[in-house]
């Protein structure tokens, strides 16, 4: 079974430019989430997915970050323009279900913003 | 505010040592607690997964235990190897799916 797929691995782009972030979570899982960790900082939750809703995205730091989950399979997260602080690592994660239930992370994608 | 510490913050041990990790979390009302590694420049991997009404958790070397009432959970290694150095990362829900996770310890072990 494959695991969460992210693309790409590595995105270095200039402040102002835009991004889009995609992950492919595991075939069968209705829940997906987006976490990221910028540098020195402990891993932080951005949003969650329930298929193609977005349940909750308390995480998302400004209106700048957009994030999509057409069809309830792999979702998309753009960040528009990007910041400098916009730097770190973003992991996608998923799981079967919402309460109780393991998590598995993808590789995640590295940003850097110059 | 659920809050989560990992101590110590860094650990090197020589090869063959047992080593316990502790994960401290502030909200002991949590639905369960996941151990994830991470190895540089690569993502998560789950270790264990402990459910509120379990006590511990064993994966060959790795045994977990989770104490809700104390908001302590321990990560045990035992006969630890070089292949273990990595940060180890604690992380437990805050209500049903959002994870909180601790800064991590880590860990090298050496030849």
């Amino acid at each position: 079974e494959a695991g969460v797929t992210q693309f790409p691995s590595h995105s270095v782009i200039e402040k102002g430019q835009t991004v889009t972030l995609r992950c492919d979570p595991i075939s069968g899982h209705d829940n997906l989430y987006w976490y990221r960790r910028v540098m020195g900082k402990e891993i932080k939750f951005l949003l969650h997915f329930v298929k193609e809703s977005k349940q909750d995205e308390s995480g998302m730091p400004n209106n700048r970050f957009l994030a999509e989950r057409t069809g309830g399979t792999y979702s998309t997260l753009k960040v528009q323009p990007a910041e400098l602080e916009d730097s770190g690592v973003y992991f996608c994660a998923s799981s079967q279900w919402t309460s109780g239930s393991e998590q598995f992370f993808g590789p995640g994608t590295r940003l850097t913003v110059l | 505010k659920q809050e989560v510490t990992q101590i110590p913050a860094a650990l090197s041990v020589p090869e063959g040592e047992n080593l316990v990790l502790n994960c401290s979390f502030t909200d002991s009302a949590i639905y369960n607690l996941q151990w994830f590694r991470q190895d540089p420049g690569k993502g998560l991997t789950s270790l264990l997964l402990i459910q509120s009404s379990q006590r511990e958790q064993t994966s060959g070397r790795l045994n977990a235990s989770l104490d809700k009432s104390s908001g302590r959970s321990t990560l045990y290694i035992a006969a630890s190897q070089p292949g273990d150095s990595a940060t180890y990362l604690c992380a437990v829900p805050s209500g049903t799916y959002k994870y909180i996770f601790g800064t991590g310890t880590r860990l090298k072990v050496l030849a």
